[in-house]
């Protein structure tokens, strides 16, 4: 149990498009996704909380109109990165906190590689 | 101060020692603590998570929390080469109704024959 997905696993994209990140819970119901983004050698970064039905709460230093976030159901958000740029070439990471009252627990996706030339 | 702080390592050891990987964190109020193992371009995966003081075991794994002192520590058994991987150590941060992870930078364990 407790399986979270992500697509595209890779992706690599040319300077100035957008990249469209899926994060999907299969298995359960989260209310509550994160969005994080690691650089090599570096830990995770949380980018932003997305919840269900409302806007995502981003971190200090996100651009909110850069990396959009929606979280349109129990078992579904993305992430799109817009106007991408090499700097946000990263490892983007998502994870899906259970609806059950009372945990913490987030269980992560596999992550997706971007890669913007 | 960091949130949550973990020495980055590398920690080695031989297989079939106890690994012992340890975290401090400066917020009191951080009531819950999670270890996650990950893998050179993978993503994190769970091993455990302590909420009260004292031990928990689970397998090879334990995880000790000392909430006094402000450290929790991860304990492996019986360790094995496959059990070389980034150890990230993660609490619970809560500002009023929200609540999110905040983690440590991660200790490499080097696991040798």
């Amino acid at each position: 149990g407790a399986v979270v997905s992500q697509h595209p696993s890779r992706v690599i994209c040319k300077s100035g498009t957008s990249v469209k990140i899926e994060c999907r819970s299969l298995d359960f119901q989260a209310t509550t996704m994160f969005w994080y983004r690691q650089f090599p050698k570096q830990s995770l970064m949380l980018m932003a909380t997305s919840n269900e039905g409302s806007k995502a709460t981003y971190e200090q230093g996100v651009e909110k109109d850069k990396f959009l976030i929606n979280h349109a159901s129990l078992t579904l958000s993305t992430l799109t990165v817009t106007s991408a740029h090499p700097e946000d070439s990263s490892f983007y990471i998502c994870s899906a906190r259970p609806v059950q009252r009372g945990t913490d627990t987030q269980y992560f996706g596999p992550g997706t590689r971007l890669t913007v030339l | 101060q960091k949130e949550v702080e973990q020495n980055s390592g590398p920690l080695s050891v031989p297989e079939g020692a106890i690994a012992s990987l340890n975290c401090t964190y400066s917020d009191r109020g951080s009531q819950s603590f999670f270890w996650y193992r990950q893998y050179s371009g993978k993503s994190p995966e769970l091993i455990m998570f302590i909420y009260s003081n004292g031990d928990k075991e689970d397998g090879r794994f334990t995880a000790q929390l000392n909430k006094a002192s402000q450290y929790v520590s991860l304990l492996i058994r019986d360790s094995q080469p496959s059990d070389s991987a980034t150890y990230l150590c993660a609490g619970v941060i809560t500002t009023g109704t929200a609540s999110k992870l905040t983690f440590g930078t991660g200790t490499r364990l080097q696991v040798t024959l």
